[in-house]
């Protein structure tokens, strides 16, 4: 019940256009969904993240979406560009409850944008 | 601020031998992790801290022991090495002010177990 399952595992996508992501999670007490973004041989950061009261989020080309009554959530770049190629982790937290400050990440996927 | 530090950047071990990743962060947080990534396999979290003196276990705990006597260091000791605990291993460190955190990633020791 503490899995987060994430989709693709790998994804190519031309120069401008839009990478899509995908988190699905069972443990309905998550309340905390963020998304890692990490370089080659660097340590992940974070990128953005969202909780369950709204269903987007958006910070410049990335954009969260949430379906609390499907228990998923995806990453949306827009206007993808080559800087934007790494291996991106979603991640959820029950910040409520006794593991409160830890992260389930999910499997991550290498993205390669094309120029 | 240096943030999150790690040492060494890589090392290979010999099956049976031991070793101690240590890990600094400069930023006063109290919580700590230690995480393992294996290809396709995300981040597991070996162990984690919510404090100096205080250490539990994650998801993949076997084969590891951690101590935090300070709030600054929060080192992984390898006790008998395996080839399975060949990975890239990641400390990460994170201020909990409410209902939404950052973890703060060091840039990883990656470790060969031959």
């Amino acid at each position: 019940q503490q899995q987060v399952k994430q989709s693709p595992q790998s994804l190519i996508v031309q120069k401008g256009g839009i990478s899509i992501i995908n988190c699905a999670y069972e443990n309905t007490a998550f309340d905390y969904f963020p998304w890692y973004q990490q370089f080659p041989g660097k340590g992940p950061a974070l990128l953005i993240a969202i909780r369950p009261d709204v269903s987007e989020k958006k910070e410049g080309r990335f954009t969260i979406s949430f379906n609390k009554s499907a228990k998923q959530f995806s990453l949306h770049i827009m206007d993808s560009q080559p800087g934007d190629s790494a291996t991106y982790f979603c991640a959820a937290s029950n910040t409520g409850g006794t593991s409160y400050g830890k992260l389930t990440f999910g499997q991550g996927t290498i993205l390669t944008v094309h120029p | 601020n240096a943030g999150v530090t790690q040492t060494p950047k890589f090392r290979i071990l010999k099956i049976g031998q031991s070793m101690t990743l240590q890990c600094a962060q400069d930023m006063n947080h109290n919580y700590m992790y230690w995480y393992r990534q294996d290809p396709g396999m995300g981040l597991k979290l070996i162990y984690y801290s919510v404090g100096a003196g205080i250490t539990d276990k994650g998801e993949v705990p076997n084969g590891y022991n951690v101590s935090r006597s300070t709030t600054e260091d929060f080192p992984l000791r390898l006790e008998l090495a395996a080839p399975s605990q060949t990975s890239v291993y990641f400390c990460a460190s994170s201020r909990l002010t409410g209902l939404a955190f950052e973890q703060f990633f060091g840039p990883g020791t990656r470790l060969t177990v031959l």
